[in-house]
């Protein structure tokens, strides 16, 4: 089965950090490209970075760029996105996807930030 | 003014058909792009429909009914998704999506009902 399985949300105060990370299972992992997608609580769907499927290129939205770094490692089939001073904009549920197609998606893990 | 503009929502009776457009910027001629349609259920991460950009050249997701198909309208400049003989359980959030200055943007989302 192919599954995508994210951990590394939670409580995080403005300014600081978090690393999400992305389990990929039932598919050769490394032939493909992924992403992150972000929803806000009650919002719609935000693409927020895309790495191919040998580490370039590497694409980010305007709204992370600069703050965010996107990677994945292959050999231990895993996509990883590093979040750096966060804001309470950035509060949203983030979601592993494959392919530029976002044909499969996981479950998502929550990033909520405040003080 | 946003690159895709899809209605904030759209009502219709079981058995009936529902069409959804997907309205790209002024400016952005819709020949070319590939739309992709995912499909949004509350509580559930979105899930893939289908990708259309041509007759010729389209994907339905796997599982996905044949009664969702996706076409174009030139002269609206819009992606369409025809959802046929409408069923309760395709009430929900309707997602398009485009790759545009290697930027993935996504529509603004239609909430379906069903009567």
């Amino acid at each position: 089965e192919v599954q995508l399985v994210e951990s590394g949300g939670g409580l995080v105060q403005p300014g600081g950090s978090l690393r999400l990370s992305c389990a990929a299972s039932g598919f050769i992992f490394s032939s493909y490209s992924m992403n992150w997608v972000r929803q806000a609580p009650g919002k719609g769907l935000e693409w927020v970075s895309y790495i191919s499927s040998s580490t370039s290129p590497i694409y980010y939205a305007d709204s992370v760029k600069g703050r965010f770094t996107i990677s994945r490692d292959n050999a231990k089939r895993s996509l990883y996105l590093q979040m750096n001073s966060l804001t309470a904009e950035d509060t949203a549920v983030y979601y592993c996807t494959k392919t530029d197609a976002f044909d499969i998606w996981g479950q998502g893990t929550m990033v909520t930030v405040s003080s | 003014q946003a690159v895709l503009t899809q209605p904030a929502s759209l009502s219709a009776s079981p058995g009936a058909s529902a069409s959804l457009t997907c309205t790209l910027r002024s400016g952005i001629n819709v020949g070319p792009y590939t739309i992709y349609w995912y499909q949004q259920k509350p509580g559930s991460p979105p899930q893939y429909l289908l990708r259309y950009t041509s007759d010729s050249d389209k994907h339905q997701g796997s599982g996905v009914p044949s009664r969702f198909s996706g076409s174009k309208d030139a002269s609206a400049n819009a992606g369409i998704l025809l959802i046929s003989g409408l069923q309760s359980e395709d009430e929900a959030d309707y997602y398009c999506m485009v790759w545009h200055s290697s930027a993935s943007v996504f529509g603004t989302g239609t909430k379906v009902t069903v009567l």
